[in-house]
């Protein structure tokens, strides 16, 4: 079972308010991802990291930050939401070997009315 | 980047039908993986392959990786409405960007009973 959490599982917010969505793993992986995706279709990748203090823009531009001040911790920050913004969020950890298995999180469905 | 196509995107059988979907790319990887996405849920790896040429079962699930390891496909025999889902391949990035983990854009699978 993966050790990979994301929360809030589902989040409605007004237009113009700042949220963060908090994603942690337990499993010690460097390498950690942030993909917008809507129902059913593609993952696009927005941002990812392979240690500390090492965050990389991903192929599809996001108006989103990123940190990573703990191997465990990869919040995601959007300064000002907006309905643009409405989507499904998932955030992925994997081990140093190009081969090996990403977990995923369950997802952040973040709706901005 | 290395894009990864799939094909089809859609795919709608009866229960009991055979079925090939394919991912298929004019970038050489050093391996592809498959996942599977359920609503609601983040995906799950099915199977990596490294080798050119390599096959490999899942029970009912046979993939293929490419001579060239420039393709790869997923045969489902006698489908069943629970391998209904968005099926995914995934490979790393090349060189520098071995980190980046890119996903084709998806199969969606149903199968009717």
């Amino acid at each position: 079972e993966a050790d990979i959490y994301q929360t809030p599982r589902y989040l409605v917010i007004g237009t113009g308010k700042k949220i963060t969505l908090e994603c942690s793993q337990t499993m010690g992986h460097d390498k950690m991802y942030w993909y917008q995706q809507d129902p059913g279709m593609e993952l696009h990748l927005i941002h990812y990291s392979y240690g500390v203090n090492s965050t990389e823009k991903g192929d599809l531009s996001s108006e989103s930050t990123v940190s990573r001040i703990r191997t465990e911790h990869f919040p995601l920050t959007l300064e000002s939401a907006r309905p643009s913004h409405t989507s499904q969020y998932l955030c992925a950890s994997k081990g140093s070997a190009g081969n090996t298995e990403a977990f995923f999180g369950q997802g952040t469905r973040l709706t901005v009315v | 980047t290395q894009l990864l196509e799939q094909s089809p995107q859609f795919l709608s059988i009866q229960e009991g039908e055979n079925l090939t979907v394919y991912c298929n790319s004019s970038s050489v990887f050093s391996s592809l993986q498959w996942y599977r996405q359920e609503p609601g849920e983040g995906p799950v790896l099915l199977v990596t392959v490294v080798t050119g040429g390599e096959v490999k079962k899942l029970k009912r699930l046979t993939f293929q990786f490419g001579d060239a390891r420039k393709d790869s496909s997923l045969h489902i025999t006698a489908a069943q409405p629970g391998d209904t889902g968005l099926y995914l391949c995934a490979g790393p990035g090349s060189g520098g960007s071995n980190y980046k983990l890119t996903f084709g854009k998806g199969t969606l699978l149903t199968v009717n009973p």
